[in-house]
Formats: C-alpha cells, structure tokens, sequence
C-alpha cells in the first residue's frame, strides 16, 4: 500500500513530440505528488507538484494530470527537446509533518535531436 | 549558499570494512534525509531526522547507522559493509514552509567488493 507504481521504465521520444510518464499510488492518505527531474551525476530536482485538490497542474511545458478516483498521476512534457533527457521520479507523501516520500522506480527518458 | 554538500562522492570499500557519508547543509533546515538509488528501483529511504537528536528509520534501514547532533550534519555510518550496500547515496533536506520541496545533495557512489 505504500508503493508507487511508475511506467514506462524507459522512454524514447523525437524532438518536440510528447513525453508522457505515468504513475498510480494505493495510500489514500497521499495528499502531495512531486515530480523530479535528475540528470546524470546530480540530484534529483522538483520539477512540479500537485495537491489532490486540483486535476491538472502546468509549469511551462511541464503538465501533471491527476485522476483522484483512479490514484494515477501524470507527468506530460509537451514539445521534449534534448535537454529533457533524463530520468524522472513521481513520488507521494502525506504532509503529515515527517515529509516522508515514497518513490517511483524512475522513467528514463531520451529525446532525439 | 552551498545547499546540501555530501563527501565523499566516490568510494570503494571492501567488505567488512565501516566508513561515514558526511551530509551537510547550510540553509538551516531541520528536515535531513537519507535515501539509496539502486537502478531500477528508484529512491528508499534509509533513514531520516526531523531536527537535533531526532532520527527515525525508514524503508531501508538494516546495515546502516545515522545520528543528528547539530542541524547542519547528518551523517550515515555504514558498519561491516556488505555488497548489497553497493549504491548511489543521496542526502537531501527540506523545511517547514518550503512546499515540501526536497534539496539534494549530487550523491555519493560507493561500491562494496
């Protein structure tokens, strides 16, 4: 019940195409669902977020949807462009005062110049 | 403003050998984690502190050893390390008031032979 389920393991998309990653969670006490961003060699990095009170977030090219009924959460990036290439990280908590995090496996995504 | 600082970034162990992954952070944050990223397998947390000589465990936390004597340093110790402790190691930090946004340090790559 803790686990956060995320697909496609590895992704491979062409210059301005659509990145889609998806994610599903089982804890109904959830109430935050980041999204990171990391490049080889570094942290990972926020990369947006959501609250289960909205369906859909966006941040530049950057869009999380948010099925409540369903537990799924989305990240698409809209025109991938090269410097997109990196591994991704949905994850869930419970702002319950601890900012624990529960992690996705991670989506690795390349772009094709 | 270094942000989260770990050390060291690379090291080999041989098994059975002990060391310390130094973590610290300079923005005064009294939120400090610990996670491993194996491939494949995301982020577990290993252990995790919510202020001065407060630390809790995680997901992960047999075969590793945490204290928090100040609020800048969070160091993991590893005992009688083990090839399964081969990993990357991330430290990150975060504060009330901040989103819930996690700050990671860039990591540190020990291998166990």
């Amino acid at each position: 019940q803790q686990q956060v389920k995320q697909s496609p393991q590895s992704l491979i998309v062409q210059k301005g195409g659509i990145s889609i990653i998806n994610c599903a969670y089982e804890n109904t006490a959830f109430d935050y669902f980041p999204w990171y961003q990391q490049f080889p060699g570094k942290g990972p990095a926020l990369l947006i977020a959501i609250r289960p009170d909205v369906s859909e977030k966006k941040e530049g090219r950057f869009t999380i949807s948010f099925n409540k009924s369903a537990k799924q959460f989305s990240l698409h990036i809209m025109d991938s462009q090269p410097g997109d290439s990196a591994t991704y990280f949905c994850a869930a908590s419970t702002t319950s005062g601890t900012y624990k995090y529960i992690f996705g496996t991670g989506t690795r995504l390349k772009v094709l110049a | 403003n270094a942000g989260v600082t770990q050390t060291p970034k690379f090291r080999i162990l041989k098994i059975g050998q002990s060391m310390t992954l130094q973590c610290t952070q300079d923005m005064n944050h009294n939120y400090m984690y610990w996670y491993r990223q194996d491939p494949g397998m995301g982020l577990k947390l290993i252990y995790y502190s919510v202020g001065a000589g407060i630390t809790d465990k995680g997901e992960v936390p047999n075969g590793y050893n945490v204290s928090r004597s100040t609020t800048e340093d969070f160091p993991l110790r590893l005992e009688l390390a083990a090839p399964s402790q081969t990993s990357v190691y991330f430290c990150a930090s975060t504060e009330v008031g901040l989103g819930e946004k996690l700050f990671f340090g860039s990591g540190t790559q020990l291998s166990v032979l």
